[in-house]
């Protein structure tokens, strides 16, 4: 049940862009994105649900392909503060439950 | 508004002791949930409390495992005979009304359990 998430780890220059995806095996109704930073809690980045509707940052942006049961989140013009795990959290059809995949980490050097 | 909280930020404990983890959501948020995060790994589900629901209890990995809510506010997380494998940060997240993950969590700043 938990996604799979790639690249494990991914490291840019500031500027450049990335994609990180995440797939499941099962249907899904929506997907969360999160950001965590060394030491600190998750903070929210995104959610998409079935059907088309999203909420979350401005300048995120993610797509969510329910044919494929998969999404990718989308780091444009990257900057040092972009810097961290990220993580989708997938939740199936029929459950409340959140399920995280086991992260990407994301490095931004100058 | 505050946040959501947890106590203790840090417990030390020997192996066997029993520890109590205490997590106070944001106020009005009917769903909590628990998730335990070894080192530099993801984040693992425990349990899912939705208002008067019973909780989703399919992540605790053994009895030693066990949580309590009361009504919408605080909960509580208790590790029975605790093991050296027990040792990480455990994560407490609200939300509002579940609803098929319509709404974001929010976590709180977690407690770092160590086992010795």
């Amino acid at each position: 049940q938990q996604p799979v998430q790639s690249p494990q780890a991914v490291i840019l220059r500031e500027g450049e862009d990335a994609v990180i995806n995440c797939s499941s095996s099962k249907a899904l109704y929506s997907v969360h994105w999160y950001r965590q930073k060394h030491g600190e809690a998750p903070v929210f980045l995104m959610i998409l649900l079935k059907g088309g509707e999203q909420k979350g940052h401005e300048k995120i942006s993610a797509s969510f392909n329910e044919k494929k049961q998969q999404s990718s989140l989308y780091l444009t013009a990257s900057q040092l503060s972009y810097s961290g795990t990220y993580f989708c959290g997938l939740i199936q059809g029929g459950s409340e439950k959140l399920v995280f995949g086991k992260g990407t980490k994301l490095t931004v050097n100058p | 508004g505050a946040g959501v909280s947890q106590s203790p930020s840090n417990k030390v404990t020997e192996k066997g002791k029993d520890v109590e983890l205490r997590c106070d959501p944001i106020s009005g948020h009917t769903a909590l949930y628990w998730y335990r995060q070894r080192l530099g790994q993801g984040l693992e589900f425990l349990i899912y409390f939705q208002g008067n629901s019973a909780p989703d209890k399919s992540g605790l990995p053994s009895d030693r495992f066990s949580a309590e809510r009361t009504g919408e506010s605080v909960s509580t997380l208790t590790i029975q005979r605790t093991q050296q494998e027990d040792s990480a940060v455990y994560l407490c997240a609200s939300s509002l009304a579940g609803q098929g993950g319509l709404y974001e969590q929010y976590f709180g700043p977690g407690t770092r359990l160590t086992v010795t």
